[in-house]
């Protein structure tokens, strides 16, 4: 039974890029949630998409962005990176947009220069 | 912004010994979960308690929950080198959405050999 995975574990970028980071829930899931963690702290929620649509959205600007395909995968999209989006990203997977359970990417490690 | 501080920050203690940690939170819950966090990867779903439970086991694992003082605790028991990790506790708001997780700063466990 396949995990969550990410794509790719680790990304360097500069100042004004943009970047796509991927997400395949575990089997069975639908519903992904993407969440920021700094150095040092707990995970924040970035957002959550389920059947395709982003359902709640944490304190994160628009250059946050998502997209889910109806395989379930997802995608977040960072624009005009900025120094402050260094961070792991992870991706949690649950059953129908609930909370009881999410189960874990490895995360993306992205660092902005 | 983070809804839950754990206590301590850090923590050290031999093999064998029990470690316990405790969260705390702001807003009313549907349920609180532990996660662990292995070297800034990704992380574990250790044990969820609902808003109208008091306690419960799983394994080595004993959590307490206290709603009227917004609090929780984690207990394990008999440590091994290997529980050393990262311990976050999170909450699953009643209100606002039910979707995300919230969680704290995590605490810092080391056990030592």
């Amino acid at each position: 039974d396949a995990g969550v995975t990410q794509s790719p574990t680790h990304l360097i970028k500069t100042r004004g890029q943009q970047v796509t980071l991927r997400c395949s829930p575990k089997s069975g899931h639908d519903t992904v949630s993407w969440y920021q963690q700094a150095l040092g702290q707990g995970p924040q929620f970035i957002f959550q998409y389920y059947e395709e649509e982003e359902r709640q959205r944490g304190n994160f600007p628009d250059r946050f962005s998502g997209h889910q395909f109806p395989n379930y995968s997802s995608e977040l999209n960072v624009n005009a990176l900025l120094l402050g989006d260094s961070a792991l990203y992870l991706c949690a997977s649950s059953l129908t947009a609930r909370t009881d359970t999410q189960y874990f990417g490895p995360g993306t490690r992205l660092t902005v220069l | 912004s983070q809804q839950g501080e754990e206590d301590p920050q850090a923590l050290s203690i031999q093999e064998g010994e029990n470690a316990t940690m405790n969260c705390s939170y702001k807003t009313s819950i549907n349920n609180l979960q532990w996660y662990r966090q292995n070297s800034g990867r990704g992380l574990v779903h250790l044990i969820l308690i609902r808003s109208n439970e008091r306690e419960k086991h799983s394994g080595r694992l004993r959590v307490t929950l206290d709603t009227s003082k917004k609090s929780s605790s984690l207990l394990i028991t008999a440590s091994r080198a290997a529980d050393t990790a990262s311990y976050f506790c999170a909450t699953a708001p009643s209100q606002g959405g039910s979707e995300k997780l919230v969680f704290g700063k995590g605490t810092k466990l080391t056990v030592n050999p």
